[in-house]
């Protein structure tokens, strides 16, 4: 059965660093997202991709973030000066636009900041 | 701004028992009401995504309904077992291809 990749599987990094974490959808797939869950809260949307641009974005998706479809099969989440509030576990996931299909997610990439 | 809630918080029942939990969601505007299982380490897997109102599916001994004039959607498990231990998130979308935002989830510990 297709799958949702992310890498790493756990990141830390020191607060103030720049990370970059990845994703590869399935491949016939139109439709990107980027959620996350800080420990003990609940899975909050950060930002939907279609078409090559963002679709829509959360209040929580501010000028530090951005995301990225460089080459077709890649779907990347940068963090350019990460806080310590940024650490969670982060997931992608990938949707067909058919009614009654739900979202494919990966298995999150766990940020640490330190 | 959507807000999705789920109720109970937590769930410990004993094996062989039925159990449900409720997710409720604004009724405007509503497209798709998904339901994911979510099981520490491992990815949420769909599990239904309903549109109709009435709608009711059904997975094994899982089945869901679908109220969208009220603005809820019950899961029910029948004859739980201790691998259905896992959380249990519902989530509501307003467009087939919009985000869908997340209910807090229902944690289910099904206790040989």
């Amino acid at each position: 059965e297709p799958e949702v990749t992310q890498t790493p599987s756990h990141q830390v990094t020191q607060m103030g660093q720049e990370v970059i974490l990845r994703c590869v959808p399935i491949s016939n797939h139109l439709y990107f997202y980027w959620y996350r869950q800080i420990l003990g809260q609940k899975v909050e949307f950060l930002v939907s991709f279609y078409n090559n641009e963002i679709s829509e974005k959360s209040e929580i998706f501010d000028d530090q973030f951005s995301v990225e479809r460089p080459d077709g099969s890649n779907f990347t989440l940068k963090i350019r000066s990460t806080k310590l509030e940024d650490s969670a576990m982060y997931f992608c996931a990938s949707s067909e636009n058919r009614a009654g299909y739900g979202y494919t997610f990966g298995s999150g990439t766990r940020l640490t900041v330190v | 701004i959507l807000n999705v809630e789920q109720s109970p918080q937590s769930l410990h029942v004993q094996e062989g028992d039925s159990t449900n939990f409720t997710c409720s969601f604004p009724s405007s505007n509503f497209y798709a009401l998904h339901w994911y299982r979510w099981e520490t380490a491992k990815s949420p897997e769909a599990l239904f995504v309903m549109t109709l109102n009435g709608d009711e599916k059904k997975k094994g001994r899982i089945s869901a309904t679908l109220n969208t004039k009220e603005g809820y959607s019950y899961l029910y498990i029948k004859g739980s077992q201790p691998e259905d231990s896992a959380t249990y998130l519902c989530a509501s979308g307003k467009t087939s291809y919009d985000k869908v935002i997340f209910g807090p989830g229902t944690s289910l510990s099904v206790i040989p």
